[in-house]
């Protein structure tokens, strides 16, 4: 298994929909978890950070099952600013971070 | 968090040459982070620059590629040397806000490299 891994999308949502993403990742070990988002041509900035079961914020909540070793991030009421790449990221080795392919989301009118 | 400037933000290089990427940032850190972003890919970690020490390469990456310098806790540098094509890329320096490996990383807007 990689050790990070995400559907490369794209996501195409009308605006108002509620659409969730998933993320599996392969230490088992891994005590923390965080969603970036990427707009094009920019540099990727944190939008949430897991370090229990989940986190909300907004209209985000993300959601961590350790058992099953995947995060997801859940969007609700999608707006046209929400297009983006929302990349997984977990910590690797040392002090490392460990970034997902990223899932591309197209928000519609 | 942080602010980190990065410097050049854009540049268009021949091949065979190098250049140097600065990253500054406002606040003291231990530890800077270099990655690199290929068209369509998401970021690869380059190395970890400590103050006072060699920085730490990821595998594949090699020190005479890219030696990266770390002359006090606000300052680093990554040099691309004898550049091809194939380093056509963004190359981002991140910071920790806190320390821990447990704590996400910020970034600088990036420099956009394109080799000729």
């Amino acid at each position: 298994r990689k050790e990070v891994e995400q559907d490369p999308g794209p996501f195409n949502v009308p605006e108002g929909a509620t659409v969730a993403f998933n993320c599996t990742y392969s230490n088992s070990a891994s005590q923390s978890f965080f969603w970036y988002r990427q707009d094009c041509r920019k540099e990727p900035k944190l939008l949430m950070s897991v370090y229990s079961s989940g986190n909300e914020d907004g209209r985000f909540t993300a959601q961590l099952n350790r058992a099953s070793q995947y995060i997801s991030l859940l969007i609700r009421d999608s707006k046209l600013s929400d297009s983006a790449t929302y990349l997984c990221v977990v910590p690797g080795g040392f002090q490392k971070l460990v970034f997902g392919t990223g899932t591309r989301l197209l928000v519609s009118p | 968090s942080a602010v980190i400037s990065q410097k050049p933000s854009r540049d268009i290089c021949q091949r065979g040459t190098s250049l140097t990427i600065q990253c500054q940032v406002d606040s003291q850190v231990t530890m800077m982070f270099w990655y690199r972003q290929q068209p369509g890919q998401s970021l690869t970690l380059i190395a970890t620059a400590n103050q006072g020490s060699e920085a730490t390469y990821e595998s594949g990456f090699v020190i005479d590629k890219f030696p990266i310098s770390r002359p006090n806790l606000t300052f680093s540098t990554l040099t691309v040397s004898n550049m091809s094509p194939e380093d056509s890329s963004i190359y981002l320096c991140s910071v920790r806000d806190r320390e821990g490996s447990n704590q996400p990383q910020h970034f600088g807007d990036g420099t956009r490299l394109s080799i000729l």
